[in-house]
């Protein structure tokens, strides 16, 4: 069974559009992450949600908004898309609490042209 | 802010060990992570320290000095399939994750 999946793997898109990224843990954990991580492989964190509530908002554009329609999904919307926004985005989950690990998704691989 | 680095590549051959370092500058933290992450897929969890000293699990250990601001994860009996990019991260009191640029090792025949 996969714990965290996402939805679409791949994709391709023009400067301009607008696009979604869908994000399912079947976990039962209380938190949930989305990570950008660019061409030199850093891994940045972008959002939490804890118990449907945005718990950090670091700062990155306000093109980007999270949308978690209960605890099991975390979908990020990107608006108005730019090549700097081409990366690899990773949902991940974990528990309630400091001290868990987490649990990546497998990545969607953004391509903006 | 946090500052964390990581020596950006390395190379072992197989059935060696192997140290990747870790060091940060953060007030406090609630625990410093390392995972592994193969080319093209995602980060997977390997271990955890919140209090000074060795963690060992199997083939992986990994040790932390607060005091020092450092850490290192070490891998036994290099194998092949070792070969991937070693993240380390800490979670700042009351902040998120925070990634080091990650380690990427190359097991050699």
């Amino acid at each position: 069974d996969t714990a965290v999946s996402q939805t679409p793997k791949y994709l391709v898109t023009q400067m301009g559009n607008d696009k979604s990224i869908k994000c399912e843990q079947n976990l039962g954990h209380d938190t949930m992450y989305w990570y950008k991580q660019d061409s030199k492989k850093f891994l940045k964190i972008m959002f939490s949600y804890n118990n449907k509530e945005l718990i950090i908002n670091e700062t990155v554009p306000n093109r980007f908004s999270p949308k978690s329609p209960d605890k099991a999904h975390l979908n990020l919307h990107i608006n108005s898309l730019e090549l700097g926004d081409s990366a690899v985005y990773f949902c991940a989950s974990s528990p309630a609490g400091l001290t868990y690990e987490q649990y990546f998704g497998p990545g969607t691989r953004l391509t903006v042209t | 802010g946090q500052n964390i680095d990581q020596p950006t590549e390395m190379t072992a051959t197989e059935g060696a060990i192997v140290q990747i370092n870790c060091t940060y500058q953060t007030s406090g933290f609630n625990g410093l992570f390392w995972y592994q992450q193969h080319a093209g897929e995602a980060p997977t969890f390997l271990s955890y320290n919140v209090l000074d000293g060795l963690e060992e699990k199997g083939r992986f250990s990994s040790f932390l000095s607060r005091s020092k601001g450092y850490s290192y994860l070490l891998l036994k009996e290099l194998q092949m399939k070792d070969s991937a990019s070693y993240l380390c991260a800490v979670r700042p009191y009351g902040q998120n994750f925070v990634f080091g640029p990650g380690t990427r090792l190359s097991v050699l025949p």
